[in-house]
């Protein structure tokens, strides 16, 4: 499988904008790139997912490169409720398959 | 907003004995899984389950491990004889036949404590 590369973690104050940046050179042209984060004492959560275009939703954008060799979450205006591990991973399409969760970046917010 | 639901959300047994941790997908989904985190470390798969059956299990998964749907809701995950090595927390996620790419739905997870 395609590995991705994320830094440990970042700080962001809140209300402003975070930019969660992953690395994933070795990406095949089926991988989609999926985010998912895991808040403290929580399950994981669904966050966004794309395939080449950039892809905007209520939580969150990703910017995806062009040539696809990296990505950028974008979380518009950090709260303390974002305050959690933010893991970029990639999925081969074609229907259902597990998730294989990395270490992620672990995001912390500052009142 | 539709979710996935665990019971017990906390359990502590003895190492031997037989424990069952429960699941209640998202009333739609068709797919089922189980994933494990032991403290502090990531969350790793364990199976998944599709049309009353198992579609891929990982190396954990053995044979002291087995999964059921029994009615129409539950999701079951049992195991047989649990080992100190076995606590961890304990994830179910759910999700909808899609042909591209399916979004997980994860519950709150089961703490499972072997003593």
């Amino acid at each position: 499988d395609a590995k991705t590369t994320q830094p440990n973690s970042m700080e962001s104050n809140e209300e402003e904008p975070v930019h969660l940046p992953c690395n994933h050179s070795t990406i095949s042209g089926t991988d989609y790139i999926h985010w998912y984060r895991q808040l403290p004492s929580q399950g994981p959560e669904y966050v966004i997912h794309g395939l080449t275009s950039n892809v905007n939703n209520r939580m969150a954008s990703l910017a995806i490169a062009e040539d696809r060799k990296s990505s950028t979450l974008i979380l518009h205006r950090a709260t303390l409720r974002d305050a959690a591990v933010y893991d970029c991973i990639l999925r081969r399409s074609g229907g259902y398959q597990k998730v294989t969760f990395g270490t992620g970046t672990k995001l912390q917010v500052i009142p | 907003e539709p979710e996935v639901t665990q019971t017990p959300s906390h359990q502590v047994t003895q190492m031997g004995q037989e424990v069952i941790l429960r699941c209640v997908p998202i009333s739609n989904h068709l797919y089922f899984y189980w994933y494990r985190q032991i403290l502090g470390q990531k969350v790793e798969f364990l199976v998944s389950f599709y049309n009353n059956e198992i579609s891929e299990k990982s190396e954990i998964f053995d044979d002291q491990f087995s999964v059921e749907r029994p009615d129409g809701s539950n999701f079951t995950l049992k195991i047989r004889s649990t080992k100190l090595e076995d606590s961890a927390m304990y994830f179910c996620a759910s999700s909808e036949a899609v042909v591209q790419q399916e979004t997980q739905y994860f519950g709150p997870g089961t703490r499972l404590l072997v003593l």
